[in-house]
């Protein structure tokens, strides 16, 4: 099953955009991921599904700030126009028959 | 509106059983394979278990299987969890999690933590 690999931490300042990296371990290349938020001491919440040719749909609620594309075997989350309510730990998870499986998430600050 | 509320958790020794529940409401959940995803103190998250709707597709993650059952009472829209042989590394916050059929989580709880501790 895949593997998946995150940085451990991000910043960026207010207002500013960033862009997250989940990268899937190697033959693993086509798989479609989820992105999720978790803010300090709540529950996570999806923020959307990821496909290999980028396109996505983002969870319940969430807004157009936050993006997805692929390259490769690369899933990114882009969050533009950055607020302090985004400072949170966000997790890549992936799926399969018999599994589901989360990277060691990115906690990101806003400066 | 879904909503997802996990109860059971709580302090429990070393060797000893819980069972936790998860109480749905706001969709069909009969529609819907359902999981458990845990998260250890200040650690990331795990996924611990999924039961498809009907209960005929159940699966665990190594850390748990053998100890763990997963089951889930349709009429009653509750997902559970009964936990067995604790370890301290099960200390966690379990969270209950709709599991969309493609396989990714759409809906999750607020949890509930357990503490395994001799």
């Amino acid at each position: 099953q895949p593997v998946l690999t995150q940085s451990p931490s991000a910043s960026a300042s207010l207002g500013a955009s960033v862009k997250l990296t989940c990268t899937l371990s190697s033959g693993h290349s086509t798989y479609s991921i989820a992105w999720h938020q978790q803010q300090p001491e709540k529950g996570p919440r999806l923020l959307m599904n990821l496909n290999r040719d980028g396109s996505h749909n983002r969870g319940d609620g969430i807004p157009d700030r936050f993006s997805g594309s692929s390259s490769g075997a690369e899933r990114y989350l882009t969050i533009s126009s950055l607020q302090s309510e985004d400072e949170a730990d966000y997790y890549c998870q992936t799926w399969g028959t018999g599994f589901r499986v989360f990277g060691g998430g990115t906690k990101l600050t806003v400066l | 509106e879904v909503h997802l509320v996990e109860s059971g958790g709580g302090l429990v020794q070393t060797g000893g059983s819980l069972r936790l529940s998860c109480a749905a409401s706001g969709f069909t959940f009969i529609s819907y394979t359902m999981s458990w995803v845990r998260q250890a103190p200040g650690k990331g998250l795990e996924w611990v278990s999924y039961v498809s709707s009907s209960s005929d597709a159940i699966y665990y993650a190594d850390s748990v299987r053998g100890r763990f059952t997963i089951s889930r009472d349709n009429a009653k829209n509750s997902l559970y969890l009964q936990m067995n042989s604790l370890r301290a590394e099960d200390t966690a916050v379990y969270y209950c999690a709709r599991d969309v059929s493609t396989g990714y989580f759409d809906f999750w709880g607020q949890g509930t933590l357990v503490t395994v501790s001799s």
